[in-house]
């Protein structure tokens, strides 16, 4: 089945940097990859999603890389600020078929300091 | 609109109780997956439901966990003779079709057995 890795698994920068975190997958089929923020107590909310059609995509400051020949994707948070601290994670899965599944990577904490 | 709310929001329990855990999805969304989040890791696929059935239950770790939706609507995690090791955050999301459509996820139950 899908085996997705995540790195770093803690990251900290300054407001104003930028931030890269990196996931790879294992599964070929896999053709949706969505990111996830999640916040101390809450539920993971959906900040940004790539399908395998599309090498980029970009909503403001985040912005999504897919090479589907090495099977990994990156998130890219440009200009962070304090509000963007949280654990992001990353995930794949296939779409179209009988399963809708997410396969989770194990969370980045990002820490962004003033 | 409304999100996806699950009640719940904290449940303490002793070993060996029974506990359900209720999910109310997006008004709509016909499918409704349930994740278990354990500290410090992605949460991990546990039962998928395409409207009143189970499409895939392949991530339900043994017998004592069972999830139903008799309507289509509300899902209920039923977990027997609980056990300290199933202490975690269990989470629901709900999609508006089936597997190709992006899930929404609710704050999550943190069941802690004691």
């Amino acid at each position: 089945g899908e085996n997705v890795e995540q790195h770093p698994s803690t990251l900290s920068v300054q407001e104003g940097d930028s931030a890269v975190i990196k996931c790879t997958y294992s599964d070929s089929a896999s053709n949706y990859f969505p990111w996830y923020k999640q916040e101390l107590g809450k539920g993971p909310q959906l900040i940004i999603d790539i399908r395998s059609n599309v090498g980029e995509k970009k909503d403001q400051r985040i912005a999504v890389t897919l090479n589907k020949t090495a099977k990994h994707f990156s998130l890219h948070i440009t200009e962070t600020q304090p509000e963007d601290s949280a654990v992001y994670f990353c995930a794949a899965s296939m779409r179209g078929g009988s399963q809708g599944n997410l396969i989770f990577g194990k969370g980045t904490k990002l820490s962004v300091k003033p | 609109g409304a999100g996806v709310s699950q009640t719940p929001s904290n449940k303490v329990t002793e070993k060996g109780k029974y506990v359900e855990l209720r999910c109310d999805p997006i008004s709509g969304h016909t499918a409704l997956y349930w994740y278990r989040q354990s500290l410090g890791q992605g949460p991990e696929f546990l039962i998928y439901f395409q409207g009143t059935g189970a499409a895939d239950d392949s991530g339900l770790p043994n017998d004592r966990f069972f999830a139903v939706r008799p309507e289509g609507s509300v899902s209920t995690l039923k977990i027997q003779r609980t056990e300290r090791g199933d202490s975690a955050v269990y989470l629901c999301a709900s999609s508006l079709q089936h597997s190709s459509e992006t899930q929404y996820f609710g704050p999550g139950t943190r069941l802690l057995v004691l």
